[in-house]
C-alpha cells in the first residue's frame, strides 16, 4: 500500500507571509495528489490537487508542485490570512485490485498571526 | 443538490453496544468511502464501495461492517463498540469512474462518536 509523511505538524506563521507544507509518498504508481482544509470541527475541502502528468499547479494565493522522481510534493500558500489557519492534509492516490483510494498525511496545523 | 449526508451528527454508546451510521450522497457517485478521524491525527479508510454490491477494506476495517445496496447509500454498522472506536467518522464519495482513475472525493459534515 502507499505510505504518506506530512511535514511539518505544525507550522506558524505571520499574516502577510508564505507558508509550505511538504510530503512524501511511497508508491510511484500513485497519479493523483489532493490536499484538503479542514477547519475546526468541520469536513475536510479539497483546496488543490495535481496529477502526476504535471509538475506545478496554481489557484490565486495557492500552488502545489510535484517532483515525482523524488516522490514528493508540495502546498505553498502566499500572502497568508488569518483564514488560512486550519488543518491542512495531503493525500496521493493507490490502487489495489479493487479499485483506487487516498492515503492521507498526519496533517499541518497552520496558525496565520494577526 | 445536498451531497454528502450523514446521520446522526453526534452519538454516545456504552461498551458492547451497536449502532449503524448511515451515509447517503445523491450526485450519483459511483465510489463511496468510511474514514475516521481521531483527534489530532489524519483520516484512516475504513471501507470502500465502487458501486452498489462491491465493497472493500480500507487500513482498519476491524470492528465495522458495510453494506451498498443502492448507489446512493453507504451505511457503517458498528458491532460490539469499544473505547477505540471513539471518533469522528467521516463518509465521503467521488466520481471516479474505472478502476485506475481517481477523482476529488467530496466529503459529508461527519458523525462524532463516544464509546463510554
Amino acid at each position: 500500500g502507499e505510505n504518506v509523511e506530512q511535514h511539518p505538524s505544525t507550522l506558524s506563521v505571520q499574516e502577510g507571509d508564505s507558508a509550505v507544507i511538504k510530503c512524501t509518498y511511497s508508491d510511484s504508481a500513485s497519479n493523483y495528489f489532493p490536499w484538503y482544509k479542514q477547519e475546526l470541527g468541520k469536513r475536510p475541502q479539497l483546496i488543490i490537487d495535481i496529477r502526476s502528468n504535471v509538475g506545478e499547479k496554481k489557484d490565486q494565493r495557492i500552488a502545489v508542485t510535484l517532483n515525482k522522481t523524488a516522490k514528493h510534493f508540495s502546498l505553498h500558500i502566499t500572502e497568508t490570512q488569518p483564514e488560512d489557519s486550519a488543518v491542512y492534509f495531503c493525500a496521493a492516490s493507490w490502487t489495489g485490485t479493487s479499485g483506487s483510494r487516498l492515503t492521507f498525511g498526519e496533517g499541518t496545523q497552520l496558525t496565520v498571526n494577526p | 443538490n445536498a451531497g454528502v449526508t450523514q446521520t446522526p451528527k453526534f452519538r454516545i454508546l456504552k461498551i458492547g453496544q451497536s449502532m449503524t451510521l448511515q451515509c447517503t450522497q445523491d450526485m450519483n457517485h459511483n465510489y463511496m468511502y468510511w474514514y475516521r478521524q481521531d483527534p489530532g491525527m489524519g483520516l484512516k479508510l475504513i471501507y470502500y464501495s465502487v458501486g452498489a454490491g462491491i465493497t472493500d477494506k480500507g487500513e482498519v476495517p476491524n470492528g465495522y461492517n458495510v453494506s451498498r445496496s443502492t448507489t446512493e447509500d453507504f451505511p457503517l454498522r458498528l458491532e460490539l463498540a469499544a473505547p477505540s472506536q471513539t471518533s469522528v467518522y467521516f463518509c465521503a464519495s467521488s466520481p471516479q469512474q474505472g478502476l485506475r482513475s481517481t477523482y476529488e472525493q467530496y466529503f459529508g459534515p461527519g458523525t462524532r462518536l463516544t464509546v463510554t
